[in-house]
């Protein structure tokens, strides 16, 4: 069966500092991948979308980037953080980009605080 | 751009109660999904409709598909407090799936 793990699970991190969030997915192949953002308690913003290795789509500037090195594992990166960076940040794979069938799955989340 | 609007964005009711929560869009979807997202924790896919007019229950939660494919409803029977969490309805159309803002609900004993 597919998994999906996404660590760590919270972080603190002074402004200015670097980031790196990774996940990554076990039991199938050219998964496509995602990182979405969550305001507390509400909807998703999608950030960044892969569709296989080194193919990465920006969907909002960002003080973020993404990487994804391997098939099955996507990273989210700043060099810099801003206070505005904080949020709950979630990673998710599918079959289909449009998950008509099956949907996305998500990981657990990164709960994410700049101070 | 395709957009999902979600009513009501907050709903606190009591154990037993019924209730429905609602998801609209002026676009056409190839299909539905509905999830909910406890505290902490990513979502989790519910249910999954692709015909117009559709109807899926799971337990005590039933589904429905708009005949247009524009829209969908989620109906929760005797909610109870483990039912408490964030629904959140996507739609699938030519790229990423498009996500509502979502309902909290929040079931008190």
């Amino acid at each position: 069966s597919q998994t999906i793990h996404q660590w760590p699970a919270t972080l603190v991190q002074p402004v200015g500092s670097p980031l790196s969030l990774e996940c990554t997915v076990e039991g199938t192949s050219n998964p496509n991948l995602y990182w979405y953002r969550q305001a507390a308690g509400r909807g998703l913003q999608l950030l960044f979308y892969s569709v296989g290795i080194g193919q990465i789509s920006s969907e909002v500037p960002q003080n973020l980037s993404a990487s994804r090195p391997q098939d099955r594992q996507f990273i989210l990166s700043s060099k810099k953080l801003l206070l505005s960076d904080s949020g709950f940040y979630l990673c998710a794979w599918s079959l289909s980009r449009t998950g008509s069938s099956y949907g996305y799955t998500f990981g657990s989340g990164t709960r994410l605080t700049v101070v | 751009t395709q957009l999902l609007e979600q009513s009501p964005q907050f709903l606190s009711i009591q154990e037993g109660e019924n209730l429905t929560v609602y998801c609209n869009s002026s676009s056409v979807f190839s299909s539905l999904q509905w999830y909910r997202q406890e505290p902490g924790e990513g979502p989790v896919l519910l249910v999954t409709v692709v015909t117009g007019g559709e109807v899926k229950k799971l337990k005590r939660l039933t589904f429905q598909f708009g005949d247009a494919r524009k829209d969908s409803s989620l109906h929760i029977t005797a909610a109870q407090p483990g039912d408490t969490g964030l629904y959140l309805c996507a739609g699938s159309g030519y790229s990423t799936l498009t996500f509502g803002k979502g309902t909290m609900l929040l079931v008190s004993p």
